[in-house]
This record gives C-alpha cells, sequence and structure tokens, in this order.
C-alpha cells in the first residue's frame, strides 16, 4: 500500500470555524491531490499540487486553501467551515504523469 | 454537465458469473482511463487501467474493453466473488489537463452467494 496518512480521520465542528486537515506521505511523490466525495458525485478535486509551493485550484476550490511547504506534507485548510462541506476528504498521490493516484483513506468531516 | 457517467448506480450479480460495469464518456480528448474500487469507510484503491491507442487490458479477473467510436468503456470481472463487492469508480484523464481525474458516480457491485 501507498504510504499516505490522512488526519484526524473523523471531526466535528462548528460552522465559522476553520480547520485543517492533513495529509502525509512517505513516497516522495511529486503529485499531491485533495478531493471531496458526496453522494451521487464521484470525486471532485478541490485543490492540488505539483511541487513544493506549487499548488493550483481544482473544479471545487471556493472556500478552501492549500500548502505544502515540505514534499511530504499536504495541508487542506477551510478557513471558515460552513455545513455544505460537510463531506468525506480524500488525499492522493502520484508519482510519475499518466500513472494511478493512490488514495489515502479519506477524512469525515461534519460540520453542525 | 458531466464528462464521466456511471448510468448504473448499483448492479446485483451471482457469484461465480460475470459482472460488467459500464461508463461513458464526452470528451474526446481523454486517452488515459481508469477503474478503481472502494470499500465502505477506505480510499479507493486503483484497479486497472487502459490508454486510448489499445481497446483491452486485462489483468487476472479484470478486463476492461474500450470503444473510443463510442465513447464507452467496460470493466469485466470474470469469475464474480463476495469479496468484489464495493463501489466502482470510472475516471478519465487527457494529457493536456496533466492527467488530472475527471470521476464518474460509482457503480455499487452487490454479489450474492
Amino acid at each position: 500500500d501507498a504510504g499516505i496518512t490522512q488526519s484526524p480521520r473523523h471531526k466535528v465542528t462548528e460552522t465559522g470555524t476553520p480547520v485543517t486537515l492533513r495529509c502525509h506521505q512517505t513516497e516522495n511523490h511529486r503529485y499531491m491531490y485533495w478531493y471531496r466525495q458526496d453522494p451521487g458525485h464521484g470525486l471532485r478535486l478541490i485543490h492540488y499540487s505539483y511541487g513544493v509551493k506549487d499548488t493550483d485550484k481544482g473544479e471545487v476550490s471556493d472556500g478552501y486553501s492549500v500548502s505544502r511547504s515540505k514534499t511530504e506534507d499536504f495541508l487542506l485548510t477551510l478557513e471558515s467551515a460552513t455545513s455544505s462541506q460537510t463531506s468525506v476528504y480524500f488525499c492522493a498521490i502520484r508519482g510519475q504523469e499518466n500513472q494511478p493516484q493512490h488514495f489515502g483513506d479519506g477524512t469525515r468531516l461534519s460540520i453542525l | 454537465d458531466q464528462q464521466v457517467k456511471q448510468n448504473s448506480p448499483s448492479l446485483s450479480v451471482q457469484e461465480g458469473r460475470i459482472s460488467i460495469l459500464n461508463c461513458d464518456y464526452t470528451n474526446s480528448m481523454f486517452d488515459y482511463f481508469l477503474w478503481y474500487k472502494k470499500y465502505p469507510a477506505e480510499g479507493p484503491t486503483f484497479l486497472i487501467s487502459i490508454s486510448s491507442i489499445k481497446d483491452k487490458n486485462e489483468d487476472g479477473r479484470f478486463t476492461v474493453f474500450l470503444n473510443k467510436s463510442a465513447k464507452h468503456l467496460s470493466l469485466h470481472i470474470v469469475p464474480s466473488q463476495p469479496g468484489d463487492s464495493a463501489v466502482y469508480f470510472c475516471a478519465a484523464s487527457s494529457m493536456d489537463s496533466n492527467y488530472q481525474l475527471i470521476w464518474g458516480a460509482g457503480t455499487k457491485l452487490i454479489i450474492k452467494p
């Protein structure tokens, strides 16, 4: 299994609070991704990174920011959480182009 | 609009029989397709992929077929086993988007004993 760890695995918080999710990899892969998964949808890309300090927006980036200060860590921040951001969040990594992405086990986030 | 569609939310198959999961896409620029399998409370796991230069790729019990003219791909699982019960996602990508994945909504496969 690819060495990907997401933390926390579960979190419940209140509307308006800041939340940071962490993705840690031990594979030294260049690419890292944050997705959210909601019922009736496939995975939707929030942000991705193609190197240290190199990030870009995905399909559903509004309300989210990311940072990657080290190869192994990719952080996803909800500056002021809203109920619409209740979801399961997955981190993925990829080595070279045209290789499959490998996923962590997800973070279940509930915003009340 | 969905660029990748899995029109069957669920599929039930008898153990030992063939499972066929389908996926349609609209973007003719897609050139790399993948299938992932997902169990509850786990992340998706890569299963098999196919490049647009091929029309078939096989790995053990799993075969993916690509019909470019119909913009359709399918995953065949033969024979189906109880451990195959999971949600299957189809995903597509293209070189010009740096192989970012566009995902279907998934098909829940249930293998009946």
